[in-house]
């Protein structure tokens, strides 16, 4: 079973500040995707990198695929309250397609008004 | 268009009771998935469908079944629960093998 650890665990910061969140793994992924996560709902995909050192921006939230295709980082800028929530990265194994994805553990994300 | 949705959103089980989560979704999608979430443990994949009639095993298959009759539903079953089987169970779906839509999810105890 290939491991996604995420960290930190947990995050709380206030209005305006900047955080990054890592995912970290010792196996080589095809593919890496981010999710956020509200309560009592289902995820919802961010973005997907597929290239080694691949950086994608989606407005104030910046993804970095590793270059060895093992790690990624998700960035956020001038964090506000809205991008409360749990964010998940999943590994989509070199064998296989995202229908076996691996999830992270998780980073809760608390932003203070 | 509903996306995916689950069925029921809630269920109390005792311990050796069946039962049956169903998942449907409108999107004309090939593949489908059943999740576990589990706190600090993230999403841990049971069984998924890369087509109707079709099931596969994932990470953590035991003591669940499913089936895929009509493309659009995915059926999760216990045959009979145990509480190591409480935890907040997803559908998913997608195109291929691409983006997957999650459905709410059902919160299910067993005691």
């Amino acid at each position: 079973t290939q491991l996604l650890e995420q960290s930190p665990q947990f995050l709380s910061i206030q209005e305006g500040e900047n955080l990054t969140v890592y995912c970290n793994s010792s196996s080589v992924f095809s593919s890496l995707q981010w999710y956020r996560q509200e309560p009592g709902e289902g995820p919802v995909l961010l973005v997907t990198v597929v290239t080694g050192g691949e950086v994608k921006k989606l407005k104030r939230l910046t993804f970095q695929f590793g270059d060895a295709r093992k790690d990624s980082s998700l960035h956020i800028t001038a964090a506000q309250p809205g991008d409360t929530g749990l964010y998940l990265c999943a590994g989509a194994p070199i064998n296989f397609g995202n229908e076996k994805l691996t999830f992270g553990t998780g980073t809760r994300l608390t932003i203070i008004p | 268009n509903a996306g995916v949705t689950q069925t029921p959103k809630f269920r109390v089980l005792k311990t050796g009771q069946s039962m049956t989560l169903l998942c449907a979704q409108d999107m004309n999608h090939e593949y489908m998935y059943w999740y576990r979430q589990d706190p600090g443990m993230g999403l841990r994949l049971i069984h998924y469908s890369v087509g109707e009639g079709t099931t596969a095993k994932g990470e953590v298959p035991d003591g669940y079944n499913v089936s895929r009759l009509k493309k659009q539903n995915f059926l999760l079953g216990l045959e009979s629960a145990a509480p190591s089987q409480t935890s907040v169970y997803f559908c998913a779906s997608s195109y291929a093998n691409y983006e997957q839509y999650f459905g709410p999810g059902t919160r299910l105890t067993v005691t």
